[in-house]
């Protein structure tokens, strides 16, 4: 079990442009969340996954942004049309149905240019 | 809905001090309490929770932190510091209730310089 990892670990691309994040989560785990997180500011919750059900999402999550986790295991991000202010680190975690918490990422680093 | 906030943006302190970090929250319901370390380029490492019972949990690393109800608030604290406790930490809250955890609310950090 090498834990949760993501990738790429950096990405820089221009405005306009699309871009997509994958998260392989822990093997057992069958939660998976998506948090954004800004310069200077906390963890924000954008979306998570019950297997492959999406449960929830953040008004954060415009139509601009898609998540999906299409067979239960590894989960995709999609930014479309990327804008300077989506610039920030997308961290994914994973857990079991439980309350002992969550199991992070390295995160996803994106550079809007 | 809940939230959390983090008194101290920055807190400098000197190798073997003792150190302590607050967080008072928000929320019309009960709730489970975090405090998450998070090292420069890596992810959030959860450090320690509260749940229910003992009102003093003790995380790893050395760190514990003390839950009060009447004051809402949930400092994380650590008697004697090293140098590699310089990072940023999170205090994050969940509302309680059922098996599962939902989404955490998190502060905006305290980085934590320890200085030789």
């Amino acid at each position: 079990d090498t834990g949760v990892s993501q990738n790429p670990r950096h990405k820089i691309t221009k405005r306009g442009q699309n871009v997509t994040f994958r998260c392989d989560p822990i093997s057992e785990h069958n939660r998976l969340y998506w948090y954004r997180q800004t310069l200077g500011q906390g963890p924000e919750f954008l979306t998570y996954f019950q297997n492959e059900a999406q449960l929830e999402k953040s008004r954060l999550l415009s139509d601009r942004f898609s998540a999906e986790r299409p067979k239960g295991s590894f989960s995709t991000l999609e930014i479309q049309r990327t804008e300077q202010g989506d610039s920030a680190m997308y961290l994914c975690a994973s857990s079991l149905p439980s309350i002992y918490g969550y199991t992070f990422g390295s995160g996803t680093r994106l550079t809007v240019v | 809905a809940q939230s959390v906030t983090q008194l101290d943006s920055q807190v400098p302190v000197f190798e073997e001090a003792p150190v302590e970090l607050r967080c008072n929250y928000s929320s019309s319901v009960s709730v489970y309490l975090f405090w998450y370390v998070q090292y420069p380029n890596q992810g959030l490492q959860l450090l320690l929770k509260y749940l229910s019972g003992s009102t003093l949990v003790k995380g790893i690393n050395g760190f514990e932190a003390e839950f009060n109800k009447s004051q809402t608030s949930f400092h994380l604290r650590k008697p004697s510091v090293h140098i590699s406790d310089t990072a940023e930490y999170f205090c994050a809250v969940s509302r309680s209730g059922g098996s599962t955890l939902g989404r955490l609310y998190f502060g905006r950090g305290t980085q934590l310089t320890v200085w030789p």
